[in-house]
């Protein structure tokens, strides 16, 4: 079974500064993808960052990096230099390529951005 | 024109009503979901549609019927649902073909209040 963990649920940062937004995933299958999303006041996931299981890289998308240790099984994301819009819930999903169209999210990380 | 449009964004309704959720996608995806957010809860998968066809169905009671009239529209129609069934619901797109990553685009979605 497919499980995603994301053990804080909500995070303060000052902003300008850099937070980390932690996930752990759990999956027997080789080969998956791993997605953040940004989920505003306003209802709407909005996607952030992919990272594929078979990328030797860190992926990296603007002011988002992620932080992926395949062998630990996690994959946190990296927001640098903060800024208030970024204040939001914050979700990690997975989707194995053995599971067809199935997300697993996380329950979601609660960010607030402090001026 | 946004890329994927619900309606209504809010609905209340009774237990007895009839009541439809409608989504629009306006990005040339071959699959469309729908996902159920309820409070303290992670999303939850309910209906996915490739290509018209419905290809999972995540144990949802019958009480919520999808509908895929074609590739760019997808319906949930709802009848004498629960005060429980009071949620987020919302709906999603993504384009599965060779080489994408198959990330999901949401909609706003809709607020259903059961009283």
């Amino acid at each position: 079974a497919q499980k995603i963990t994301q053990t804080q649920p909500g995070m303060f940062v000052q902003e300008k500064e850099a937070v980390t937004l932690d996930c752990t995933y759990d999956t027997s299958d080789p080969s998956y993808g791993l997605f953040w999303y940004k989920q505003p006041s306003s209802g709407e996931m909005i996607f952030l960052i992919y990272q594929g299981s078979y990328d030797q890289q860190n992926a990296t998308e603007g002011r988002y990096s992620l932080n992926f240790q395949k062998a630990r099984k996690s994959a946190n994301l990296v927001i640098s230099a903060s800024q208030l819009g970024d204040s939001a819930m914050y979700f990690c999903a997975m989707k194995a390529d053995n599971y067809g169209q199935n997300f697993v999210f996380g329950p979601g990380t609660r960010l607030s951005v402090l001026p | 024109e946004t890329g994927v449009t619900q309606t209504p964004r809010h609905l209340v309704m009774g237990m007895t009503n009839k009541k439809s959720l409608k989504c629009e996608q306006h990005l040339g995806h071959n699959a469309m979901y729908w996902y159920k957010q309820s409070a303290k809860k992670p999303l939850e998968l309910m209906f996915v549609y490739n290509f018209k066809e419905q290809t999972e169905n995540n144990s949802v009671p019958s009480r919520f019927s999808p509908e895929g009239p074609n590739s760019s529209h997808l319906f949930l129609h709802l009848h004498t649902l629960q005060p429980e069934d009071s949620a987020l619901y919302l709906c999603a797109s993504s384009y599965g073909g060779r080489g994408e990553i198959g990330e999901l685009f949401f909609g706003e979605g809709s607020r259903l209040t059961v009283l």
